[in-house]
């Protein structure tokens, strides 16, 4: 069974702060990571995709991985408050014999920033 | 830009009827998903589609579920005989890569909320 673990807060920041927000995943198999940002009733909106070791940065978004340690991680800089979302981790696995991967959700770290 | 949409936004059926659920994915993409969320829960993997036939189905993709790419256009998921457990948001979703090179980016439409009475 393959599990993505996160956090699952909630985690509050003040406006203007770094949030930090935590996942580990099962399956050294797996090849590539993603963060994706849930607002309440809505669908995922991919935020952040990374696949090799090391950092991605994209406007006030970091994505960390490190497939040693089987961790993968977002920062978000100078957090707004419409940034209050549940922020879901989502590792893709490809099965042997399997065309596409499939995608596997962490259960989603709900981050409030205040004003 | 492009994006992915579904319908209806919300379906109210009673248990052990037929529903189906429609999604119309980016226009340039290839793979197709369905994925589903009960209330509270985590998001789970449904089905993979690629040049019209099922690629990876999960252990909830029983003999109750089936896709259809019926056109051009749409992706369709059929659930024959609905269950009150059957009731959750079910997301489509898209996207351009696949396969030994596959990252993989899916980008979700907007969900189809189900409720079975």
């Amino acid at each position: 069974q393959k599990e993505v673990e996160q956090n699952s807060g909630p985690l509050s920041v003040p406006e203007g702060a770094i949030a930090s927000l935590n996942c580990t995943y099962s399956d050294r198999g797996s090849q590539s990571f993603f963060w994706y940002r849930q607002y309440s009733g809505k669908s995922p909106e991919l935020i952040m995709s990374i696949y090799s070791n090391g950092d991605k940065e994209d406007g006030r978004f970091t994505a960390q991985l490190n497939k040693a340690s089987q961790y993968v991680s977002l920062l978000i800089r100078d957090s707004q408050p419409s940034d209050s979302a549940t922020y879901l981790c989502a590792v893709n696995f490809r099965d042997r014999g399997s065309t596409l991967g499939r995608l596997y959700f962490g259960r989603g770290t709900q981050l409030t920033v205040w004003p | 830009e492009p994006e992915v949409t579904q319908t209806p936004s919300h379906q109210v059926t009673q248990m052990g009827q037929e529903v189906i659920l429609r999604c119309v994915p980016i226009s340039n993409h290839l793979y197709f998903y369905w994925y589903r969320q009960i209330l509270g829960q985590k998001v789970e993997f449904l089905v993979s589609f690629y040049n019209n036939e099922i690629s990876e189905k999960s252990e909830i993709f029983d003999d109750q579920f089936s896709v259809e790419r019926p056109d051009g256009s749409n992706f369709t998921l059929k659930i024959r005989s609905t269950k009150l457990e059957d009731s959750a948001m079910y997301f489509c979703a898209s996207s351009t890569s696949g396969g030994a090179l596959t990252y993989n980016e899916q980008f979700f439409g907007p969900g189809t909320r189900l409720t079975v009475l």
